[in-house]
C-alpha cells in the first residue's frame, strides 16, 4: 500500500518549452502533496506544498509563475515547469500524505522525474 | 527556523561493525522525526519514525529532546545497508512539511 507514482520518469525538452510532471497516489487519497528538487549528491529541497482544491504554497525563492502546481483531485498533483531553461535541469520528486492517517506526518515518495533541458 | 543537521557526509564502515549516523535538530515545539533511506536507484522510503519506537532492519533511533538529537544506530552493519540516509523533521504547522538534513552516504565494506 501507499504507493506514489510519477510520470514521466525522465524527460528531455528544449529550452523555452514547458514540461508537465504528474504525481499520483495510487491507493490512498492525498489532500496534501509536496514537490521537491534534488541536485546530484545533495539533499531534497522542498519547492512547494500542493493542496487539493486550493493554491499551492511555495517555499521562499521558488518562482510560482515558473513552477505551476495544480492539485485538481485527491490523487493527482501536477508540476509544470514553464519556459524551461538548462538551469531547471534536475531531479524532481513528489511525495504525498495519506489523508486518512491523521496521527503521523509520514510522507510517501514517488520515484522521481529526471528533467533535462537542452 | 526549523533545521536538521547531519554532520558527516560519507561514512564507510566494515561489515559487522557498528554504525551511527548523527542527527541534530532545532525546533522549539514537539516535532515528529524520521529517518528516510534511499537505496541505489530506488525511491526514498521511510526507515524509522520516532513515535513508533521500533527497530527496522536492525536500526534504532532514540529521540533525545534534551540534546535535540535523533541519532540512527545499528550494532552490526550489513552490505545491504549501503545507501543514503536522511534525517527529517516534520512540524505541526505549515502543512506538515518535512525538513531534511543533507544526508549521509553509508558504504559498508565487505
Amino acid at each position: 500500500g501507499a504507493v506514489v507514482s510519477q510520470h514521466p520518469s525522465r524527460v528531455i525538452c528544449k529550452s523555452g518549452t514547458s514540461v508537465k510532471i504528474e504525481c499520483r497516489s495510487l491507493d490512498f487519497q492525498a489532500t496534501t502533496m509536496f514537490w521537491y528538487r534534488q541536485f546530484p549528491k545533495q539533499s531534497l529541497m522542498l519547492m512547494a506544498t500542493s493542496n487539493e482544491g486550493s493554491k499551492a504554497t511555495y517555499e521562499q525563492g521558488v518562482e510560482k509563475d515558473k513552477f505551476l502546481i495544480n492539485h485538481a483531485s485527491l490523487t493527482l498533483s501536477t508540476l509544470t515547469v514553464t519556459s524551461a531553461h538548462p538551469e531547471d535541469s534536475s531531479f524532481y520528486i513528489c511525495s504525498a500524505r495519506d489523508s486518512g492517517r491523521t496521527t503521523t506526518y509520514e510522507q510517501y515518495f514517488g520515484p522521481g522525474t529526471r528533467l533535462t533541458v537542452t | 527556523a526549523q533545521r536538521v543537521t547531519q554532520p558527516e557526509k560519507l561514512l564507510s564502515v566494515f561489515k559487522g561493525a557498528p554504525v551511527e549516523l548523527k542527527c541534530n535538530y532545532s525546533y522549539s515545539g514537539s516535532p515528529e522525526l524520521f529517518w528516510y533511506v534511499q537505496y541505489s536507484r530506488q525511491r526514498l522510503q521511510l526507515l524509522l519514525r520516532h513515535i513508533s519506537r521500533e527497530s527496522i532492519k536492525g536500526f534504532t533511533a532514540d529521540l533525545n529532546k534534551g540534546e535535540t538529537s535523533f541519532h540512527l544506530k545499528k550494532p552490526f552493519a550489513q552490505e545491504e545497508d549501503s545507501a543514503m540516509y536522511y534525517c527529517a523533521l516534520s512540524f505541526p504547522y505549515g502543512n506538515n512539511r518535512l525538513a531534511f538534513g543533507k544526508g549521509n552516504q553509508v558504504v559498508v565494506i565487505p
